[in-house]
């Protein structure tokens, strides 16, 4: 089965540098995504990594390390907007694309 | 383009009664995912549609669950005989082949009583 472990909580301050870590355990392992989501709202992709490194997207970052089965998001210049819950979610390999999202972590951004 | 879409979003119903909700991904996405989210928890993969073809369904679905997608476009989710645990979000989410990430819809958030 698949397992991914994120902090529940992080407060950081506006326009501060934020980074939410996941590690995960799975069968079979394609790739790592990294959603937002704002109470009540749905979730957004924000980024995607299959291989190892960074990727980067305006002041949004994510890192992979496959051999660590490791991986994070950088948040960058943080805004109020910012608060919101960040999910890590693993793909499956193989012929399906089975995605399995973590718990959460809530982000406050404070002032 | 308007993105993922939903109906209703919101259901609330008694215990007993059936439940359908329809999503309509982004139009050129041949792959759509049905998920269900609770307070605070991840959405929990139910079920993974490539094109018409319903290629995975999770085993934590009871056989209470069924969806389809007949032409390949739009889906449903069928809940019967409710209970009050199925008291959730229901996630559609679309994506197009090879893509990294998925596009979710605003979700239908059911109430059973």
């Amino acid at each position: 089965g698949q397992s991914l472990e994120q902090p529940s909580e992080v407060t950081a301050v506006e326009g501060a540098i934020v980074q939410i870590n996941c590690t995960y355990q799975t069968s079979g392992f394609y790739g790592l995504s990294w959603y937002q989501q704002h109470d009540g709202g749905a979730p957004t992709f924000l980024s995607y990594n299959a291989l190892d490194g960074l990727e980067e997207t305006g002041r949004f970052s994510s890192f992979l390390s496959r051999s660590d089965s490791y991986g994070y998001l950088l948040l960058q210049e943080l805004q109020m907007k910012d608060s919101a819950s960040y999910f890590c979610a693993v793909r499956e390999n193989g012929g399906y694309q089975k995605v399995t999202f973590g718990t959460g972590t809530k982000l406050q951004v404070i002032p | 383009d308007t993105g993922v879409s939903q109906d209703p979003r919101h259901k609330i119903t008694k215990r007993g009664q059936n439940v359908t909700f329809r999503c309509d991904p982004i139009s050129e996405h041949n792959r759509l995912y049905w998920y269900r989210q609770t307070l605070g928890q991840g959405p929990e993969f139910l079920t993974y549609f490539q094109n018409e073809a319903q290629l995975e369904k999770s085993r934590l679905l009871s056989d209470r669950f069924s969806a389809e997608r007949p032409k390949g476009s739009f889906s449903t989710l069928e809940i019967q005989r409710t209970e009050q645990g199925d008291s959730a979000m229901y996630l559609c989410a679309s994506s197009s082949e090879g893509a990294g990430g998925q596009f979710f819809g605003p979700g239908t958030r059911l109430t059973v009583l």
